[in-house]
């Protein structure tokens, strides 16, 4: 499986704290993207970073790329009991014409 | 903007019906259509990709006569579970992106639960 590997698998926070999520992929890739699912429902886009950069912001969000090592990091700042979900990177995978191949997931809970 | 329409969201069926799924982008044209399939607290994975005009390209291991995609028009795709059993029972998500070969995100639909009896 091509499939990419995120952990932790599960994370537990307080409300305020940071939390951060890392991906290891397989492939050389066009771009990775970070969505998140809240329970039963469909995902969300967070973030793309292109595989020429190394670290993008978005509000809260903080992602990293380092493609030597084949893996990112998703940094949420100051937590809010909002932000509880899943969280899942993506690669779009160079020769794959925009299909994205999902990672494992973080399943991310902030208590008050 | 970038808005994707799933529909329906819940279905519950006997063994043996067929169940079409629709995917609509909203305010967009969608050139690429993708339809997905989620176990219980598991990833997505890719069933197959669907273009405007053009037959579906399958994933390995799918089978296409059992999962019917039908890409008519650049603002709707249909998943159709053939006979469907109890083991087709699975979320299945679409997705839609509105430019082939560039960097841009796929935008979702809410998903439907399939639960088959």
């Amino acid at each position: 499986s091509q499939q990419g590997e995120e952990d932790p698998q599960a994370l537990s926070i307080q409300e305020g704290e940071n939390a951060t999520m890392n991906c290891s992929y397989k492939t050389s890739i066009n771009n990775l993207q970070w969505y998140r699912q809240n329970s039963g429902r469909g995902l969300v886009h967070l973030i793309l970073i292109r595989s020429n950069e190394r670290e993008k912001h978005s509000g809260r969000l903080r992602v990293t790329l380092d493609t030597s090592k084949k893996s990112s990091s998703l940094l949420i700042t100051a937590s809010r009991a909002a932000d509880t979900a899943s969280y899942f990177c993506a690669t779009d995978d160079t020769g794959t014409a925009s299909k994205l191949t999902f990672g494992t997931g973080t399943r991310l809970q902030v208590t008050l | 903007g970038a808005v994707v329409s799933q529909h329906p969201s819940w279905v519950i069926c006997k063994s043996g019906t067929s169940v079409k799924i629709e995917c609509r982008s909203l305010d967009f044209q969608a050139t690429t259509m993708f339809w997905y399939r989620q176990f219980p607290k598991q990833s997505l994975m890719l069933m197959a990709t669907s273009n405007e005009g053009s037959k579906a390209t399958y994933e390995q291991g799918v089978e296409k006569d059992k999962f019917l995609i039908n890409h008519a028009s650049l603002t709707l795709s249909t998943l159709t579970v053939t006979s469907a059993h109890p083991e087709d029972s699975s979320f299945y998500i679409c997705s839609a992106s509105t430019l082939r070969g560039s960097n841009q995100p796929q935008h979702f639909g809410d998903g439907t639960r399939l639960s088959i009896l």
